[in-house]
């Protein structure tokens, strides 16, 4: 049964402090991984879609990266308006499109 | 930039009593989902459509949920005879190629 579990589950950082956040998955076959920032009270908003090992995505203060097991999100000097839950979702091959998303991570940047 | 939109965004209901939650996809998209989120849990996955019929759909999908895509534009799901436990955050998704989804900004649904 294809899971994913991330960690940890609230994050708190001061402005500019970096960190990373994880996810691990289980699925049989990774068709891709999807990162995405949710607002309280608002949907998922994609972010990224990484597709195998090793590839990495970056956008502004956020960079991705993949590998068999777990993927990263890295938060380089973080601003309070990057506070949000973010989450993380699998896609197996062979599936009609559905995601299994983590938990997420709350994440509170502080100035 | 093109968004999946909903309506409304937040809904009430009488326990026992039917809703229809409505969606209008991004409009060259092909592939529709409906997903709700229980306050504090998980993202979770309802449904899948694909020309006009159901791909695939969760164990929560039971016989009280239908999806309908009554016209070019719309996607509906209606909940016959609500309970309480149906109370989430209900949204629709949408895709191009079933790969990925985009999200709508949900709709807020509270069975008293």
């Amino acid at each position: 049964e294809d899971q994913v579990t991330q960690s940890p589950e609230a994050l708190r950082l001061q402005e500019g402090e970096s960190s990373s956040l994880n996810c691990s998955y289980t699925v049989s076959g990774l068709r891709g991984l999807f990162w995405y920032r949710q607002d309280p009270g608002k949907g998922p908003e994609f972010l990224f879609t990484l597709y195998s090992a090793g590839e990495e995505k970056e956008k502004e203060r956020l960079k991705a990266t993949l590998t068999k097991k777990e993927s990263f999100l890295h938060i380089t000097a973080p601003k309070p308006e990057d506070s949000a839950t973010y989450l993380c979702a699998v896609q197996d091959q062979g599936n009609t499109g559905k995601l299994i998303f983590g938990q997420g991570t709350t994440l509170q940047v502080k100035p | 930039e093109p968004e999946v939109t909903q309506t409304p965004s937040h809904q009430v209901t009488q326990m026992g009593q039917e809703v229809i939650l409505r969606c209008v996809p991004i409009s060259n998209h092909l592939y529709f989902y409906w997903y709700r989120q229980i306050l504090g849990q998980k993202v979770e996955f309802l449904v899948s459509f694909y020309n006009n019929e159901i791909s695939e759909k969760s164990e929560i999908f039971d016989d009280q949920f239908s999806v309908e895509r009554p016209d070019g534009s719309n996607f509906t799901l209606k909940i016959r005879s609500t309970k309480l436990e149906d109370s989430a955050m209900y949204f629709c998704a949408s895709s191009f190629d079933q790969f990925g989804a985009f999200f709508g900004q949900g709709t807020r649904l509270t069975v008293v």
